[in-house]
Formats: C-alpha cells, sequence, structure tokens
C-alpha cells in the first residue's frame, strides 16, 4: 500500500524559511523511474507545481519560486524535504507531496497535505 | 492566470453527460506533452482520474474517459452522480515555463 504525509510547521511568520517533510511508504525513491513533487494550493484557488526529485537525484523547480526552493532526499528515511525561503503571506497554503512515476506521467498518489500559514 | 484554460464551473443532471474542456498552446498541449486529470472531492486532496490523455488508473469507474486533440484536450463524465460533484483539473508540462502546470480547475455541479 502506497502512502504518503507531509509534515512541518502550521504557522511561519514572515521571512522565515519554511520545511516540509514528506515521509512516504509502499515504494521506494532508489526504483529507477520513481519520482516524489511537491505541489500547493492556496485557499479556493488553483493547485501549482513547486518542485520534483527523481530517483537518480535530479531535481526540478517551478521557475517563478526557483530561488527560494530546495528539495532534497533521504532515501534511507523515505524521506523528501522541501525548503521554501523567505516566506510570505501569498504563500499560505495547503502542500501537498505526490508520487509521479515516470510510467504514469501524472501525480498518481497524494498525501493528505499540510496546511502552512503565513502571517505575523 | 493559469496557462491551461478550464471552464470555471460545470453543472448536469444526474445521469447526464458533461465535458470539461482544457484549453492550452503550442508550448505545452499542442506541442505534444501529455495531460492529465485529476477529480478533488471537497476537503481532500487531489485525485489522479485520467493519465497519459486517456488511460484510467485502475478502480476509475469507465464512466471518465479523456480525449486531446491539438492544443487542448477534454474530460468527459457520463452517467452522472451525485458523488461526481468535485473540483476538476487538467495538468500538462509547458516548455516555455520548464514547468508542469495545472489549469484553473472546474468546479462540477450535479443538479
Amino acid at each position: 500500500q502506497v502512502t504518503l504525509k507531509e509534515s512541518g510547521p502550521a504557522l511561519v511568520k514572515p521571512t522565515q524559511t519554511l520545511t516540509l517533510t514528506c515521509t512516504f511508504s509502499g515504494f521506494s525513491l532508489s526504483s529507477t523511474g520513481m519520482r516524489v513533487a511537491w505541489i500547493r494550493q492556496p485557499p479556493g484557488k488553483a493547485l501549482e507545481w513547486l518542485a520534483r526529485i527523481d530517483w537518480n537525484d535530479d531535481k526540478f523547480y517551478n521557475t517563478s519560486l526557483k530561488t527560494r526552493l530546495t528539495i532534497s532526499k533521504d532515501t534511507s528515511k523515505n524521506h523528501v524535504v522541501l525548503t521554501m525561503a523567505n516566506m510570505d503571506p501569498v504563500d499560505t497554503a495547503t502542500y501537498y507531496c505526490a508520487r509521479t512515476p515516470m510510467v504514469i506521467g501524472g501525480f498518481d498518489m497524494w498525501g493528505q497535505g499540510t496546511t502552512v500559514t503565513v502571517s505575523s | 492566470q493559469s496557462v491551461l484554460t478550464q471552464p470555471p464551473s460545470v453543472s448536469g443532471a444526474p445521469g447526464q453527460r458533461v465535458t470539461i474542456s482544457c484549453t492550452g498552446s503550442s508550448s505545452n498541449i499542442g506541442a505534444r506533452y501529455d495531460v492529465h486529470w485529476y477529480q478533488q472531492l471537497p476537503g481532500t486532496a487531489p485525485q489522479l482520474l485520467i493519465y497519459h490523455n486517456t488511460n484510467r488508473p485502475s478502480g476509475v469507474p469507465d464512466r471518465f474517459s479523456g480525449s486531446k486533440s491539438g492544443s487542448s484536450a477534454s474530460l468527459a463524465i457520463t452517467g452522472l452522480q451525485a458523488e461526481d460533484e468535485a473540483d476538476y483539473y487538467c495538468q500538462s508540462y509547458d516548455s516555455s515555463l520548464g514547468a508542469w502546470v495545472f489549469g484553473g480547475g472546474t468546479k462540477l455541479t450535479v443538479l
């Protein structure tokens, strides 16, 4: 059974750095073609892709946020970590991690999401 | 504003057929990048509904189907049921942005 779960602070202050962890089970990020991504959704708005990390440690970022994002993985712990620097109230959103195997192309399994509010 | 354009809302009566369009451009759908569709029930995470334009993951009813032509794609839902009331998103890759992109979402109301 494949599961993903996001964890991190519910509240951050403006200018702070957000660190989110995706803990997954039921698959290995070492397997060829396996990938994990982060996607966010502001309240009442559409989904926005943020970053992706691949089995071979290739990393991809949303160009509009690239300077603020860092994605990394710890294969032994089944973790993917996303950091976002210089948080702003417009970054208030639900943040999801999702699996995206190459053979599927899309995001086939999602975590439940974690809500992050940016406020002083 | 998303590079993939969806109607904000569609509606239909139980048993009817509805379609949701997703219009892109030559840098995404028109560039032959695949389109994927997601269903987001109220208060829950999105779920993959259609991948690679026309394929259904196991467990997705065959009432849901996808198609793609030129720079556009469509999701069709037949035999509408009350449980289909949700937000639907298309998703593809845009080479100009170098990013995976989502449509703005379409809210389906079952009358």
